[in-house]
């Protein structure tokens, strides 16, 4: 199985709401990304979890929270978010620590903020 | 330090013909690279990897790239574009480090195919 599945497919939330996304892959990856997508740029980085650690911060603004349960969940949890916001958001994951490894995107949750 | 650079920011191509897109990486180390395909509304699928094996690579529904160390390319190539084939594509380098592997996005190249 190769898949990393995403939810949920689209959602549009006001500034004030809570929501959350989440990810989820059965490949054994010990590294699990999110990324945002503006329309026509390629993914930005914003959070990296290595054995569920959290590795890599890229300055996300704080209204942004990730979590990642165990091995195979990483969640996204949103929070007064902003019109600038409203992007597609990628989860990847793949092996970490010397072995040769590709990343495998789910489909993406396309967010709308209003 | 690690970069990418797609030299077109599109491309278009009459169906049939050769496809070409191209990419320059930057990397310190031995790199791995990788071309993904991204269609509208949709997420990233990887069509190859180099990882330090062969430097001609074959790549899922007929796509190829050869890494050449001399130019520092990784040029995607395909003998005959299909419709289907219009999307953006992304080159990317990854970097491992005891972190977690780091991955380097080019801007990508918008191919599209003509009728």
């Amino acid at each position: 199985d190769t898949e990393v599945t995403q939810t949920p497919k689209h959602l549009v939330m006001g500034m004030t709401n809570k929501k959350s996304l989440k990810c989820e892959q059965h490949m054994g990856h010990r590294a699990m990304y999110w990324y945002k997508q503006k329309a026509k740029k390629p993914p930005e980085l914003m959070f990296v979890y290595s054995y569920e650690k959290l590795s890599i911060n890229e300055s996300v603004p704080s209204r942004f929270s990730p979590e990642c349960p165990n091995s195979s969940l990483l969640n996204l949890h949103l929070h007064a978010l902003q019109p600038e916001d409203s992007a597609l958001y990628l989860c990847a994951s793949s092996h970490i620590l010397g072995q040769v490894a590709e990343q495998y995107f789910g489909p993406g949750t396309r967010l709308t903020v209003t | 330090a690690q970069s990418v650079t797609q030299l077109d920011s599109h491309v278009s191509v009459s169906e049939g013909t050769p496809v070409l897109l191209r990419c320059n990486y930057s990397s310190s180390y031995s790199p791995s690279l990788f071309w993904y395909v991204q269609h509208p509304n949709k997420g990233l699928q990887l069509l190859l990897k180099y990882t330090s094996a062969a430097t001609l690579v074959k790549g899922i529904n007929g796509f190829e790239a050869e890494f050449k160390k001399s130019e520092t390319s990784f040029h995607l190539t395909k003998p005959s574009a299909h419709m289907s084939d219009a999307a953006e594509y992304f080159c990317v380098v990854s970097d491992i480090r005891n972190t977690g592997n780091q991955f380097y996005f080019g801007t990508g190249t918008s191919l599209t195919v003509i009728p």
